[in-house]
């Protein structure tokens, strides 16, 4: 069965730092990955996806995400954070029975 | 365009009461789904729908949950009886389709709170 693991509970950066949140799936075959965001009351926006290609995939908001078969990670980054991406983010990864398997979740807070 | 839409957002009832949670996905969508979260669990899918048919309901805790989706444009998920237990974020999503890994969208959720 399809797992993922976000190993970092809680992350704490100043704003203007690099940000990078780890992601690491368990799937037998090639895995569709995504990162979402969830802000404080709010339900989740998908950041960006990856299911074939380029490894390195572009999304919203300035993040980007690594696609790395051999140590089966996805991890996300932002080269400089801002105040309001404090949130809680989700790693999920989608098998083709059409079911999505998500992370526990990061929640990153950015200090001034 | 309009989002994925949940009511109620917020909801407060005693134990045994019946709860009804209604979701109308983004128009067009033909994939919807039900997930829970909670801070012990994180986020669960209980059950989704293809074309307005329940495909996998595997993630249904119990009898006490049901789903329903008439049409293409509304889902319920009711509870009853309630239980403390029971308390959680409520999550709508729906998709363009099922079969080709079509991102979810979610709803704003219904925070579900049990007394």
């Amino acid at each position: 069965a399809q797992s993922v693991t976000q190993p970092d509970i809680h992350i704490t950066v100043s704003e203007g730092a690099s940000l990078e949140l780890r992601c690491n799936y368990s799937y037998g075959a090639t895995p569709y990955l995504f990162w979402y965001v969830q802000s404080p009351g709010q339900g989740l926006q998908l950041l960006l996806k990856y299911f074939s290609g380029d490894t390195l995939v572009q999304g919203i908001k300035g993040f980007e995400a690594e696609f790395k078969r051999s140590q089966s990670s996805f991890n996300l980054r932002k080269p400089s954070v801002h105040w309001s991406d404090a949130a809680e983010y989700f790693c999920a990864v989608f098998n083709a029975g059409n079911m999505l398997t998500f992370g526990g979740g990061t929640r990153l807070m950015v200090k001034p | 365009d309009a989002g994925v839409i949940q009511s109620p957002r917020h909801e407060v009832t005693e134990m045994g009461q019946e709860v009804t949670l209604r979701c109308k996905p983004i128009s067009g969508h033909n994939s919807l789904f039900w997930y829970r979260q909670t801070m012990m669990r994180g986020l669960e899918l209980l059950i989704y729908f293809n074309n307005n048919v329940p495909i996998d309901d595997s993630g249904m805790p119990e009898d006490r949950f049901s789903a329903k989706m008439p049409n293409a444009s509304f889902s319920t998920l009711k509870i009853q009886p309630s239980e403390p237990r029971d308390s959680a974020v409520y999550f709508c999503a729906s998709s363009l389709r099922a079969w080709d890994n079509q991102p979810q969208h979610f709803g704003d959720g219904t925070r579900l709170s049990i007394l």
